[in-house]
């Protein structure tokens, strides 16, 4: 079973700083998902990788391969960017999903 | 597209009861599967379908049966609840790539909120 650790768990920062969280895992894995999820809602899909980066506005996802890790960048972080930022990965003909526990990000204006 | 949806929003049950959680996608997608997730752990796999008529064990199964008669719906059925399966139930949904065996960017409904006393 592969394990997913995420770090870390907590994050408090000021509006305008640059964020990264971090997501490694233990076994080869197909894809590697990114997803948020605000207080009290739903789960969004950000990013799905198997290698290189991915931007999508202020968010940018890099995963290296060899290493076994990813990483998850906010520039100009926003309070409307506070929300549970969860890491997922699926292995190599391995359809189900292994989720971190998430890192919980607070933006303070 | 309404994308992924879920009912109940809330439910509270007694000790023994038994209840349907209903899920349903709009978005032919292939792969189904129901998720618990309780504080301080990540989300956990309880059932998984890649099609109509083909449903599978995740995780954590005890206590829940599922059946995919269509393809847009997944129904997770409590059998007895229990206090253990007080959580919050989420229904995701993606496409599947049935020889590669790998599945896509997952659509997740907004939540089953499920409090068992």
């Amino acid at each position: 079973k592969n394990e997913v650790e995420q770090s870390p768990q907590n994050l408090t920062a000021q509006e305008g700083e640059f964020i990264t969280i971090n997501c490694s895992y233990s076994v080869g894995i197909s894809a590697l998902h990114w997803l948020q999820q605000h207080p009290g809602g739903g789960i969004v899909s950000l990013f799905m990788l198997s290698s290189g980066k991915k931007k999508h506005g202020r968010l940018i996802a890099t995963i290296n391969i060899q290493e076994k890790h990813s990483s998850l960048h906010i520039t100009a972080s926003h309070p409307r960017d506070s929300a549970v930022y969860i890491c997922a990965v699926s292995g190599f003909g391995n359809e189900k999903l292994t989720f971190g526990t998430g890192t919980r990000l607070t933006i303070i204006p | 597209n309404a994308g992924v949806t879920q009912t109940p929003k809330f439910q509270v049950l007694k000790t023994g009861q038994s209840m349907t959680l209903q899920c349903a996608q709009d978005m032919n997608h292939e792969y189904m599967s129901w998720y618990r997730q309780d504080p301080g752990m990540g989300l956990r796999l309880i059932h998984y379908s890649v099609g109509a008529g083909i449903t599978d064990q995740g995780e954590v199964p005890n206590g829940y049966n599922v059946s995919r008669s269509t393809t847009e719906d997944f129904p997770l059925r409590l059998l007895s609840a229990a206090p253990s399966q007080t959580s919050v139930y989420f229904c995701a949904s993606s496409y599947y790539h049935e020889n590669a065996g790998t599945t896509y960017e997952q659509y997740f409904g907004p939540g089953t909120r499920l409090t068992v006393t």
